[in-house]
């Protein structure tokens, strides 16, 4: 157990829809990433916050934001969605400093239909 | 762009033997590198870093070899348990940047045979 928690586990959904996936990180990690993982590709990263504002940005579409709230959990936001969003949606956390692990939740697996 | 290739996507070894796992990159800014496994419906757990200062490091059955010159990394794992199936990760991080965003590669599925 990484000490993430990623809710929900499953999803399953329709095309246009949004949907809010949720993560809360290990206790005192700072740091928050996304991570998406399609079919047969690698963990591609998509932003990440450290307390509280957006650090970096990776692969992420237009459509899809997230924020870190004040107790440091973290929603990402898929808007308008597309067969092709379906995916492995993770989250990881650390202290945010240099050489840090990230470590990583259980996942929410999406599926739109 | 892949910057971090893993060419095999499987890898199958009798229990008790060696498994050694690829990974290449191509951004010379890359100077740490991590291997994390992933069993089914789990999240990736880190198993192993090593420093682009370093070529070597270990840590019981796992070590991690790093050739800067050949931009490659390889994980090495003896002996090898069944328990080690998993799909394996390789991820780099660019230091330069102010953001300590890992990029992976798209992994191994490794299965140790009985």
């Amino acid at each position: 157990d990484s000490g993430v928690t990623q809710t929900p586990k499953h999803l399953i959904t329709a095309t246009g829809q949004r949907v809010t996936l949720r993560c809360s990180p290990r206790s005192g990690d700072l740091s928050v990433y996304w991570y998406q993982q399609s079919l047969d590709q690698g963990l591609q990263f998509l932003i990440q916050y450290y307390n509280g504002e957006e650090r970096a940005k990776g692969n992420i579409l237009e459509r899809f934001s997230a924020q870190q709230f004040p107790d440091l959990h973290s929603e990402l936001n898929l808007s308008s969605l597309e067969l092709g969003d379906s995916a492995l949606y993770f989250c990881a956390s650390n202290l945010g400093g240099p050489g840090e692990t990230q470590y990583f939740g259980p996942g929410t697996r999406l599926l739109v239909l | 762009d892949q910057q971090v290739k893993q060419n095999s996507p499987s890898l199958s070894v009798q229990e008790g033997r060696i498994s050694i796992l690829n990974c290449d990159y191509t951004n010379s800014m890359f100077d740490y590198f991590l291997w994390y496994k992933k069993y089914p419906a789990e999240g990736p757990t880190f198993l192993i870093s090593i420093s682009s200062i370093k070529d070597k490091n270990e840590d019981g059955r796992f070590t991690v070899f790093l050739n800067k010159s050949a931009k490659h990394l390889s994980l090495h794992i003896v002996p090898s348990q069944p328990g080690d199936s998993a799909v394996y990760f390789c991820a780099a991080r660019d230091f330069s940047g102010s953001a300590r965003q890992l990029t992976f590669g798209s992994g191994t599925q490794l299965t140790v045979l009985p």
